[in-house]
């Protein structure tokens, strides 16, 4: 099936430093990708619908000027976590539908930790 | 918020068959019902979907209630590979198709 594949696998940075997090379809291309954090014990919350040549398109209660998306081609969309705290310390996941089934391809996944 | 309940948690032995149940009883007509499963610390893997009808792959079958109020996934020999957190998510599919979490079913399988 397609691949959906994030970069780094995980990370750690300082407080008060931005990471980021890249996110790309390997075989297929996404004019849509979506991306969502997951606390320790908790369900996966969507985040933000990242849209290929135009703003994401972000959930009540995020932050767009602290999680700022780009999907700057139709393979890759970067999630930047900018000035990150420790309470940013999560498990941040993207996802791509396929273009040609109703199906929808989830990455590995990126363990953020914040110090 | 999700439009899917399941049970929290879920105990199978090891080679017998493990049912999943799910609710979605606010489904739409153009709804799909999909199934994924997340192991510990990875990226959610897709198992299966469908609209209507009763649906089988290599991995599982999806049994869908005539009033499509419901499902169930079935794993029809379990291992213990097969423990993971089990997630219900109703979709229309497409580029725009938002997946919403609700918080899945823990199978844990037993030796």
């Amino acid at each position: 099936g397609a691949v959906v594949s994030q970069h780094p696998s995980w990370v750690i940075c300082k407080s008060g430093t931005s990471v980021k997090i890249e996110c790309r379809s390997l075989d297929f291309q996404a004019t849509t990708m979506f991306w969502y954090r997951q606390f320790p014990k908790q369900s996966l919350m969507l985040m933000a619908t990242s849209n290929e040549g135009s703003k994401a398109t972000y959930e009540q209660g995020v932050e767009k000027d602290k999680f700022l998306i780009n999907h700057a081609s139709l393979t890759l969309s970067t999630l930047t976590v900018t000035s990150a705290h420790p309470e940013d310390s999560s498990f941040y996941i993207c996802s791509a539908p396929s273009p040609s089934t109703v199906e929808q391809f989830f990455g590995p996944g990126t363990r953020l930790t914040v110090l | 918020d999700a439009k899917t309940t399941q049970p929290t948690s879920m105990d199978c032995a090891e080679g017998r068959a493990a049912n999943l149940p799910c609710n979605h009883s606010t489904i739409s007509g153009n709804e799909y019902v999909y199934w994924y499963r997340q192991i510990h610390s990875q990226g959610p893997q897709y198992i299966i979907h469908g609209l209507k009808n009763n649906e089988t792959n290599e991995m599982a079958s999806l049994i869908i209630t005539e009033d499509r109020k419901s499902s169930t996934l079935i794993l029809p020999h379990a291992t213990l590979r097969d423990t993971a957190v089990y997630y219900c998510i109703v979709g229309s599919g497409g580029a725009t198709n938002k997946l919403i979490f609700g918080t899945g079913t823990l199978l844990a399988v037993q030796p």
